[in-house]
């Protein structure tokens, strides 16, 4: 069975770099396609970007100039980075896998973590 | 972007009671239409993928439709469980965009 778990710290100052890294176990990373996505307290659901296993990446135009993805292998892991964070980041961040193969259909997430901007 | 609308926001149900929830697209996305729930501090799950692929483990009671820009999902028959929000997703075209969920709620 295939799990996703994300990690990182669960508050970040304004303007700075929120960083999260996604572990993947039962499952190599290396066969599929892996996401983010974030979802603001009682709002919905907004993709934040993609990530092949080759490490190519195709981020939401709303957040490209912000969002960097990478993924590492050896540890079956993938990460985020959204530099310059503001109030409107906060959100619960979710990693997913997309079992399509480029579908954007999405079978597995993480439990997702809650990630608040505040000074 | 591909705006994904759905009607209601929320609605009051019973056990037992059938459901209809609906999600229209912006523009026509043939049936690249997924359904998901999500229980309260949980993740999504997909329940349907294709507008009407029922997922592996999900209820028959669960049923989707529709194709072009309407689409429908329906419970057929609420069980407890079912409480939820529910979440439709275009994947037809980059960004994949949601709609703002449908809360289903106990009457």
């Amino acid at each position: 069975q295939v799990q996703l778990q994300e990690s990182g710290p669960g508050l970040v100052k304004p303007s700075e770099t929120l960083s999260l890294t996604c572990t993947v176990s039962g499952g190599s990373i290396s066969s599929y396609q892996w996401t983010w996505i974030r979802q603001p307290a009682g709002k919905g659901l907004e993709w934040i970007g993609r990530i092949f296993n080759s490490g190519s990446t195709y981020y939401n135009p709303s957040l490209k100039s912000r969002v960097t993805m990478s993924v590492e292998t050896s540890k079956n892991q993938f990460s985020l980075k959204l530099n310059s964070v503001n109030a409107a980041d906060t959100a619960v961040y979710y990693c997913a896998r997309d079992g399509l193969g480029g579908g954007d259909q999405f079978d597995y997430w993480g439990q997702g973590t809650l990630v608040t901007v505040s000074s | 972007d591909i705006q994904m609308t759905q009607s209601p926001s929320s609605l009051s149900a019973s056990v037992g009671d059938r459901v209809i929830i609906t999600c229209r697209a912006s523009q026509s996305i043939s049936n690249y239409l997924n359904w998901y729930q999500q229980e309260p501090g949980k993740a999504p799950k997909l329940l349907i993928s294709a507008a009407s692929s029922l997922q592996s483990g999900v209820p028959s009671r669960f049923s989707g439709s529709g194709s072009g820009t309407d689409f429908t999902l329906t419970i057929s028959t609420l069980q407890p469980e079912d409480f939820a929000t529910y979440h439709c997703q275009q994947s037809y075209s980059t960004p994949p965009t949601f709609g703002q969920g449908t809360k289903v709620e106990f009457k």
